[in-house]
């Protein structure tokens, strides 16, 4: 069964701290793998990545994918109070790419 | 463009009663997904709509949930004789090409809380 893993389930750093949050998978046929936050709103996405390791970059955050080991990380550097949030990762799979498979996500909270 | 309307933003029912969850998806969009996230836990997927066809459902439980995307209108998800455990975050998300392609945007979602 598709399956898709994140790790730590939360988090809690100061500010100034910089964070890893990762993603695993195991996804028949990969297409690709989107990264979103969500807040009180609507997942607002971050990242897409099909290919390993080029790295995305916005900002603080940044993202790799390494699809020999099945895995995604996203870093944030520099954290600040506004980066809390709940970090999502999805994956999409080449046969069936509108049924996202979702992590439960990982809980980002930044004290000031 | 105001980008994926979701409403009402809480909706909150008693068991036994019916809710209905509306989503205008963005404006050149005629694809619709709806997601449901039980709390700590990712969004799954329920049904894939373009309009007035359901493409894809097979997400959604058996009974007393239907979904449609009328020609003119919001798409609405309905959830007939609502129980505690219908009690989530419904997320709705467009995106303007078939079967995701040109990715999605999601609304601000409707919580659902059964009483």
């Amino acid at each position: 069964e598709d399956k898709v893993v994140q790790s730590p389930l939360s988090l809690v750093v100061h500010e100034g701290d910089t964070v890893t949050l990762n993603c695993s998978y195991e996804v028949t046929n990969f297409r690709s793998l989107l990264w979103y936050k969500q807040e009180k709103k609507a997942p607002t996405f971050l990242f897409m990545l099909t290919s390993s390791g080029i790295e995305k970059k916005s900002g603080r955050l940044s993202s790799i994918l390494d699809k020999k080991e099945l895995f995604s990380i996203l870093n944030i550097t520099a954290t600040q109070t506004g980066d809390s949030a709940i970090y999502l990762c999805a994956v999409e799979a080449l046969d069936s790419n509108y049924q996202l498979i979702w992590g439960a996500g990982t809980k980002l909270i930044i004290k000031p | 463009n105001a980008g994926v309307m979701q409403n009402p933003r809480h909706l909150v029912r008693r068991r036994g009663q019916e809710a209905r969850l509306r989503c205008s998806p963005m404006k050149g969009h005629s694809h619709v997904y709806w997601y449901r996230q039980l709390p700590e836990e990712g969004l799954k997927f329920m049904v894939y709509l373009q309009k007035e066809n359901i493409i894809d459902e097979s997400g959604m439980p058996k009974e007393r949930f239907s979904a449609e995307f009328p020609k003119e209108g919001p798409s609405i998800l309905r959830i007939q004789q609502v129980v505690r455990g219908d009690s989530a975050a419904y997320f709705c998300a467009s995106s303007p090409l078939p079967a995701g392609f040109g990715g999605y945007t999601f609304g601000s979602g409707t919580r659902l809380t059964v009483v």
